[in-house]
């Protein structure tokens, strides 16, 4: 069965250190993984997908995701964090044989700092 | 381009009544997921639909049901409400119904069940 794990509940960080929030899976087919952002009361705003190719992927508002297949994760990253980054982050995941459903890891609260 | 609208906004329900949600997709997206999520069980999928068909159902009693218009809008029923079905309930559409693509969400409708 497919699973998303994110084994952080919350990620403290001060505003432009850079920030890793973290997610491994679990499919039985070829992985399909998506980043999405929650602010509050706001439904979910997509940031970033891996589908096929480079192992680095570059998304929206400066944040980047790294696959690897090996370890089964898709952590995501920023080089310089800002206080407006402060909000709920979810990693999600389909395979082959799933369509478009979405399981998506229990999210991970992001807080900045000044 | 709109994004995604979710109607009503907010809703509260008493036990034993049953509620309809509207979602209208983004134009031209022909796929629409919805999803269930509350602090304890995060985000769980409900179903999808494509060209008014049920593609794909999650986990969920027969007490939850949706369909889809001919003009991609969907409506999903929740009869017979119970308190744990009080949730942020939250549409997603995207241009079709492949793996590959990211699926857009609106901002959800907030269910209290009293």
């Amino acid at each position: 069965a497919q699973s998303v794990a994110q084994p952080e509940d919350q990620v403290n960080v001060a505003e432009g250190n850079p920030l890793t929030v973290k997610c491994t899976y679990s499919v039985s087919g070829n992985p399909y993984l998506f980043w999405y952002v929650q602010y509050p009361n706001r439904g979910l705003q997509f940031l970033l997908k891996y589908i096929t190719g480079d192992n680095l992927v570059k998304g929206s508002y400066g944040f980047e995701a790294e696959f690897n297949k090996s370890q089964t994760s898709f952590h995501l990253k920023k080089p310089s964090a800002l206080v407006s980054d402060s909000a709920l982050y979810f990693c999600a995941v389909r395979d082959d044989n799933q369509g478009g459903k979405l399981i998506f890891g229990q999210g991970t609260e992001l807080s900045v700092k000044p | 381009k709109a994004g995604v609208t979710q109607t009503p906004r907010y809703l509260i329900k008493t036990r034993g009544q049953q509620v309809t949600l509207s979602c209208s997709p983004i134009s031209g997206h022909r796929s629409v997921s919805w999803y269930q999520q509350t602090p304890g069980q995060g985000l769980q999928f409900l179903f999808e639909y494509f060209s008014e068909t049920q593609r794909n159902k999650g986990n969920f009693p027969g007490r939850f049901s949706g369909r889809q218009f001919s003009n991609s809008r969907s409506e999903m029923n929740v009869s017979t409400l119970e308190l744990g079905d009080s949730a942020l309930y939250l549409c997603a559409s995207s241009w079709d119904a492949s793996t590959y693509n990211e699926q857009f969400f609106g901002p959800g409708t907030r269910l209290t069940v009293l």
